[in-house]
């Protein structure tokens, strides 16, 4: 499978508990993007990366989410303290830089339940 | 920032019918309005899109349209099929100091019956 890749598929973890999400993006792509849906809503920008520079953040990242492309390939996107509104579904997105009205790709995305 | 809002949230069609959504933007520097399609535990998928330079793009049975004038953009499906039953999502975004990033609509979830 040569699509965007995320791992894991599901994560349930404890209230407190700290939890880091991987994706791979299509391996051409410089542009990497997190994206954070909750049911009945569409996906919200979270931020996004152009190689491995972070280049914009939204307001919805607290301090408590980080997410790094350390050499520009695939990402990690960490939440520390987990808390019961954090529960959605995290999808990562990636597109060639540059070529407005190109198709950004999706990943399969990793649904947290915080309990 | 950029807000999009779609209507209707929920549609329910004859097989066969025509669905129609419609969403409205409000950044004019929006340039691409690509719309998704969601099944249920999937990824969102590409399934048509268009760019701020044309006013009409169709593909088969799907076709979108953009008044940039009035800032909203519609997709069209033809002859529906109960396997277009899922979630459409429209989106806009720009490059440049938009970074690409898409914002989404809130999704319209559509039925097609038998």
């Amino acid at each position: 499978d040569t699509g965007v890749s995320q791992n894991p598929r599901h994560k349930i973890t404890k209230r407190g508990q700290n939890v880091t999400f991987r994706c791979d993006p299509i391996s051409e792509h410089n542009r990497l993007y997190w994206y954070r849906q909750t049911l009945g809503q569409g996906p919200e920008f979270l931020t996004y990366f152009q190689n491995e520079a972070q280049l914009e953040k939204s307001r919805l990242l607290s301090d408590r989410f980080s997410a790094e492309r350390p050499k520009g390939s695939f990402s990690t996107l960490e939440i520390q303290r987990t808390e019961q509104g954090d529960s959605a579904m995290y999808l990562c997105a990636s597109r060639p830089q540059g070529r407005t009205g190109t198709e950004a790709f999706f990943g399969q995305g990793t649904r947290l339940t915080v309990v | 920032g950029e807000n999009v809002e779609q209507h209707p949230s929920t549609l329910s069609v004859q097989e066969g019918d025509s669905a129609v959504i419609k969403c409205t933007y409000s950044d004019s520097a929006s340039n691409y309005f690509p719309w998704y399609k969601q099944e249920l535990g999937k990824r969102p998928q590409l399934i048509i899109d268009i760019r701020s330079n044309v006013g009409e793009k169709k593909d088969q049975r799907i076709a979108v349209t953009l008044n940039k004038t009035a800032k909203h953009f519609s997709l069209h499906i033809t002859e529906t099929q109960p396997e277009d039953s899922a979630v459409y999502f429209c989106a806009a975004s720009y490059g440049s100091g938009g970074g690409n990033k898409l914002t989404f609509g809130t999704g319209t979830q559509l039925k097609v019956e038998l």
